[in-house]
């Protein structure tokens, strides 16, 4: 069964702190991409990469940076949590070809207190 | 700016109705649309993809796709308590791997 891990289902931080969310894929995707999701905002795009060391900014990529050294991983990174990024985050995958959809991992609940 | 349109709902139907989801979409260019359902605290999940113009059945699933009118919808036969979620209309992106997300429409379905 394919499967995009992330890392934690829940995680509490304080104010100020680095946060790293880990996202894996076992799929061997091309594509990955870092959602958060917010009641009433639906899903809001923050980054996405096409390809290892790739990265392109989503919608909302204020205060977020990212990293993909590997295909299957790719790093969603806080520099300085605050309160307004409590929130769902999701990762995604998806092959290069754009007729497959994506496969979402099962979601961390951030929040920052 | 690219949108998926859906109403948010809730869509109320009795058990074992016909539950009609829409979305519309802005950009003619769009080749791939994707259905996906999200249960309240879970990440969302694909349940249909559609290419061509027509109906796509899978199960009680139907799929319909009008490109000329730039519309998709998913229509639900015989729904049950489970199916009640909510659903998610997403269409590619221009020649690239990237979907566009509707706000979804929550769908209650009442025993």
């Amino acid at each position: 069964d394919v499967k995009v891990t992330q890392s934690s289902r829940y995680l509490v931080k304080r104010t100020g702190e680095k946060v790293f969310l880990e996202c894996v894929q076992d799929m061997d995707h091309e594509n990955m991409f870092w959602y958060r999701q917010d009641p009433g905002l639906g899903l809001r795009l923050i980054y996405f990469s096409y390809d290892v060391k790739m990265k392109e900014k989503g919608d909302i990529p204020e205060g977020y940076s990212v990293s993909r050294e590997k295909k299957e991983r790719f790093s969603l990174i806080l520099e300085s949590a605050s309160t307004n990024q409590t929130s769902m985050y999701l990762c995604a995958s998806s092959h290069g070809d754009r007729v497959f959809g994506y496969t979402f991992g099962s979601g961390t609940r951030l929040t920052v207190v | 700016q690219k949108e998926v349109e859906q109403n948010s709902g809730p869509l109320s139907v009795p058990e074992g109705a016909i539950a009609s989801l829409n979305c519309t979409y802005s950009d003619r260019g769009s080749q791939s649309f994707f259905w996906y359902r999200q249960y309240s605290g879970k990440s969302p999940e694909l349940i249909m993809f559609i290419y061509s113009n027509g109906d796509k059945e899978d199960g009680r699933f139907t799929a319909q796709l009008n490109k000329a009118s730039q519309y998709v919808s998913l229509l639900i036969r015989d729904s049950q308590p489970s199916d009640s979620a909510t659903y998610l209309c997403a269409v590619n992106s221009g020649n690239t791997g990237k979907l566009i997300f509707g706000q979804g429409t929550t769908l209650q379905v009442k025993p």
